[in-house]
């Protein structure tokens, strides 16, 4: 899992700023998953993107929040106007596509911790 | 949304000492993930395990997913086996449910 690249690590930002949270797959992963992470629980899914298609935004909030996977570069988690709320370690994970199979197992980047001040 | 409940929530154990970890799912899934995140924040992944059983090292994991349950094994525990041990479903090929975990401190 080591192969999931996040950046920045650690995100510090002022209410009513912008974060932008980089998530670049394993090599050969097509997948990409993002998680939140707020402190003392588990990890709750936010949305599951193939190259230049969101699958399944469920679970991200109706406002202020994005996604995108392009063609190019790494997939980008887009918080506008962030609030104390927001502050959280947030995950993105990678699966490669197997013909056939039902489910694939996902791997996990270092996380990105954001504070919001 | 699939429930997912772990047990014990909490446990502390002496270095040396074995241990039996606990997941219960409301549904039946796809795949079944452990995951130890250590205390830098780090996930890391254990077992991909949605049926059976899978050894690697000292540990071991056993899941009956006709029962809806899957069991960590950890062996002669090490304090750097200290951190939250996570159990994560599947069911329809894209988001995961996440227990909220047992958080494991072995003492020297």
């Amino acid at each position: 899992n080591a192969g999931v690249m996040q950046n920045p690590r650690h995100l510090v930002r002022r209410r009513g700023q912008e974060a932008r949270l980089r998530c670049s797959p394993m090599k050969g992963h097509s997948h990409v998953y993002w998680y939140r992470q707020l402190p003392e629980e588990g990890l709750k899914f936010m949305v599951y993107l193939q190259k230049e298609n969101i699958i399944d935004e469920s679970g991200m909030p109706k406002e202020r929040f994005s996604a995108e996977f392009p063609k190019e570069g790494p997939s980008i988690l887009r918080i506008q106007q962030v609030v104390r709320g927001d502050s959280a370690a947030y995950f993105c994970a990678s699966s490669q596509f197997v013909p056939g199979a039902s489910s694939y197992e996902q791997y996990f980047g270092p996380g990105t911790r954001l504070t919001v001040t | 949304g699939i429930q997912v409940e772990q047990s014990p929530p909490d446990l502390i154990l002496q270095e040396g000492a074995n241990s039996t970890l606990r997941c219960n799912f409301s549904d039946s899934v796809n795949n079944l993930q452990w995951f130890h995140q250590n205390p830098w924040g780090q996930l890391i992944n254990l077992f991909y395990i949605p049926s059976g059983t899978k050894q690697n090292g000292r540990l071991s994991a056993t899941t009956v997913a006709t029962e809806r349950y899957s069991l960590l094994y950890i062996s002669s525990s090490q304090t750097t086996d200290s951190g939250v041990y996570f159990c994560a479903v599947e069911r329809a090929g894209n988001q995961f449910y996440f227990g909220t975990g047992t958080s494991l401190t072995v003492i020297p």
